[in-house]
């Protein structure tokens, strides 16, 4: 599975969109972009995937860049809730390894 | 449903006892997983099965032994704790093959002196 990069931590105001960029350069074909969070020591939350296409959910969007070698995670209106570590992870859909790397963590100021 | 449920919550050893962390889900999941998380680490994948009867090795799966004789649980045994060990263990089901569907338990804390 593909290697990923993330800026170790970022902040946003309450209230404002939180844009959360990852570097992916070697995926592969048929690998999928996948987000997940966790909030504070609890265990990962799934938010969002997709494979070329932009997608939306009712937790955030998913913008993949055309030569998918990057992609941004957009939470339009950051919350305090929203406070935590965001994993970017390139993996096949149906592999059985998942690779979480480091993450980002993400800080909402009041 | 409960999810996915894991105990202990939190352990204390000594270096050279056994443990088996408890993992269990309700929801009829093929799929399971077990992790570990270091401070300031990611999540590294242990051991995984992939329905009753069936595991296989993860990232780092020295020094942990798992079984998968029910659908329901897939517990995590420590057969000689050592300090490198002391983490917290995410246990995850997902309903078939898809990454998307995977649910985690709220982990155990393991503490080995």
């Amino acid at each position: 599975d593909a290697k990923t990069t993330q800026p170790p931590s970022m902040d946003c105001a309450e209230g404002r969109a939180a844009n959360l960029p990852c570097n992916h350069s070697t995926i592969s074909g048929n690998e999928y972009v996948y987000w997940y969070r966790q909030i504070h020591s609890q265990g990962p939350q799934y938010i969002i995937h997709g494979l070329k296409n932009n997608e939306t959910n009712e937790m955030a969007s998913l913008i993949i860049t055309e030569d998918r070698k990057s992609s941004t995670l957009i939470l339009p209106h950051a919350t305090l809730r929203d406070t935590a570590v965001y994993y970017c992870i390139v993996s096949r859909n149906t592999g059985n390894q998942f690779y979480f790397g480091t993450g980002t963590s993400l800080t909402v100021i009041p | 449903n409960a999810g996915v449920t894991q105990t202990p919550k939190f352990q204390v050893l000594k270096t050279g006892q056994s443990m088996t962390l408890q993992c269990a889900q309700d929801m009829n999941h093929e799929y399971m997983s077990w992790y570990r998380q270091d401070p300031g680490m990611g999540l590294r994948l242990i051991h995984y099965s992939v329905g009753a009867g069936i595991t296989d090795q993860g990232e780092v799966p020295n020094g942990y032994n798992v079984s998968r004789s029910t659908t329901e649980d897939f517990p995590l045994r420590l057969l000689s704790a050592a300090p490198s060990q002391t983490s917290v263990y995410f246990c995850a089901s997902r309903t078939g093959a898809y990454q998307e569907t995977q649910y985690f338990g709220p982990g155990t804390r393991l503490l080995v002196l």
